[in-house]
């Protein structure tokens, strides 16, 4: 199984800050990174796959970049709402695999 | 819209039986893979199982093959986990997934999800 690896784990941040969350894979999987966003208590959430595509509904202040094996999720002026737990997940192969997450916190 | 609301948690004993469901809305359960993600209280995601589209090959991880099984009833829009043979390291909230893409085979890429139910395996 590919292994996804995250860091930091947990990260302290003030709205209006920039932050960068990084996830590396095992192996290579080309672009096939997708990152998911969960506020306590909820549903994970998606917000970007391939790599660097935002879905539909997700603010443009979210931006993700890299291939290969290394990955970054970064999130430009932070807004209250952004506060929560972040994972990453490869679906270049079977069985998909998640990072262990990041909390993001005031 | 496009919903997913899942049901059946609740506490077993271990060794015991659950059977969860996933009522689909929006679109047809059939009509994309679907998969079951768990998450123990406090803890990261693992992907637990899937069914592809149109197609139902299953597919399970190794921690639940032979335990759990996946099905759905396209009748009732609804997919389900029956989770057999529970043990204290399966109590986890379970969440189901649609697939980003109609396939028949799964693209292991979840853009919806529901809100998820709680398997709690303790005597």
């Amino acid at each position: 199984d590919i292994q996804m690896t995250q860091s930091p784990s947990s990260l302290s941040a003030s709205v209006g800050d920039r932050v960068t969350i990084t996830c590396r894979a095992s192996q290579g999987i080309d672009n096939f990174l997708a990152w998911f966003q969960q506020q306590p208590g909820k549903a994970p959430k998606s917000l970007i796959f391939a790599a660097s595509r935002l879905q539909s509904d997700v603010p443009s202040r979210f931006t993700g970049s890299g291939s290969g094996t290394d990955f970054t999720l970064t999130i430009n002026s932070l807004q209250p709402e952004d506060f929560a737990t972040y994972y990453c997940q490869q679906y270049y192969n079977y069985p998909p695999t998640f990072g262990q997450g990041t909390r993001l916190e005031i | 819209e496009v919903q997913l609301l899942e049901s059946g948690g609740g506490l077993v004993q271990p060794g015991g039986s659950l059977r969860l469901s996933c009522a689909v809305s929006g679109f047809g359960v059939n009509t994309f893979s679907m998969a079951w993600v768990r998450q123990a209280p406090g803890k990261g995601l693992e992907w637990v199982s899937a069914i592809g589209g149109n197609v139902p090959k299953t597919y399970y991880a190794a921690s639940v093959k032979g335990r759990f099984s996946i099905s759905r009833d396209n009748s009732k829009n609804t997919l389900y986990l029956q989770l057999d043979s529970l043990r204290v390291e399966d109590t986890a909230f379970y969440y189901c997934a649609k697939d980003r893409l109609t396939s028949m085979t799964p693209s292991w890429l979840f853009d919806v999800w529901g809100r998820g139910t709680l398997v709690t395996v303790s005597s």
